[in-house]
């Protein structure tokens, strides 16, 4: 199993500019999560997803838009990029809740700059 | 909302334990506990999950009291492999999925 992956590893966007960050795992988890990290900072949820054709907004969804047609793969979508958007990605994903375990694997992360 | 706050640094030396405490004081009737290991230009890996009193798996102990309101993760014996960050996260009871709360994280620097 390649677990999690994220693309492209590192991105420069000019203010204004959109772009897709790719996420895909191949676990057959139900649950998926994009968050953020700011230098020096914990992480923040974006967005998340319980199953497909299913998301909801976690703690910083301004900016950002998700999508989730297969279990696999879950984008995430920023439009008119701002340097507030410049940070590290990752995209996560776990089990369903009903198991009990709420591991969560996480992938390599995507650094944003955006200037 | 679930706020999670743990000490920003903290140094140990080779073969000790060491206890990182996480406080969360709103922390909800369902929510677990969750704690992560995240390494420079890593993403997060987990270390260990709990709910109430204590779990121990083959790298950690997870200690919760009574009222939940704190959480301590110990590292028994300690090596320079285990210099990393560490965050509790809390969050997903019920229907808390989006309300999930890492905290900011504690540096453990281990020194030889």
């Amino acid at each position: 199993n390649a677990g999690v992956t994220q693309t492209p590893k590192f991105r420069i966007l000019k203010i204004g500019q959109s772009m897709t960050l790719q996420c895909t795992q191949d676990m057959n988890h139900n649950y998926m999560y994009w968050y953020r990290q700011d230098p020096g900072m914990g992480l923040k949820l974006i967005y998340y997803s319980v199953g497909a054709g299913i998301t909801d907004k976690g703690e910083v969804p301004n900016g950002y838009n998700v999508s989730r047609s297969t279990t696999e793969d879950f984008p995430l979508r920023l439009e008119l990029a701002a340097p507030s958007q410049t940070s590290v990605y990752f995209c996560a994903s776990s089990y369903s809740r009903d198991r009990d375990d709420y591991e969560q694997y996480f992938g390599p992360g995507t650094r944003l700059t955006v200037t | 909302l679930a706020k999670t706050t743990q000490p920003i640094s903290m140094d140990s030396y080779e073969g000790q334990e060491v206890n990182i405490t996480c406080s969360h004081n709103n922390i909800a009737t369902n929510d677990y506990i969750t704690w992560y290991q995240q390494f420079p230009s890593q993403g997060p890996r987990f270390i260990i999950q709990g709910y109430k009193t204590k779990v121990t798996n083959e790298v950690a102990s997870l200690f919760i009291p009574a009222d939940r309101k704190s959480s301590t993760l110990s590292l028994p014996r300690v090596s320079l492999s285990d210099t990393a960050v560490y965050y509790c996260l809390v969050g997903y009871g019920s229907s808390n999925t989006g309300k999930l709360i890492f905290g900011q994280g504690t540096t453990l620097q281990v020194k030889p």
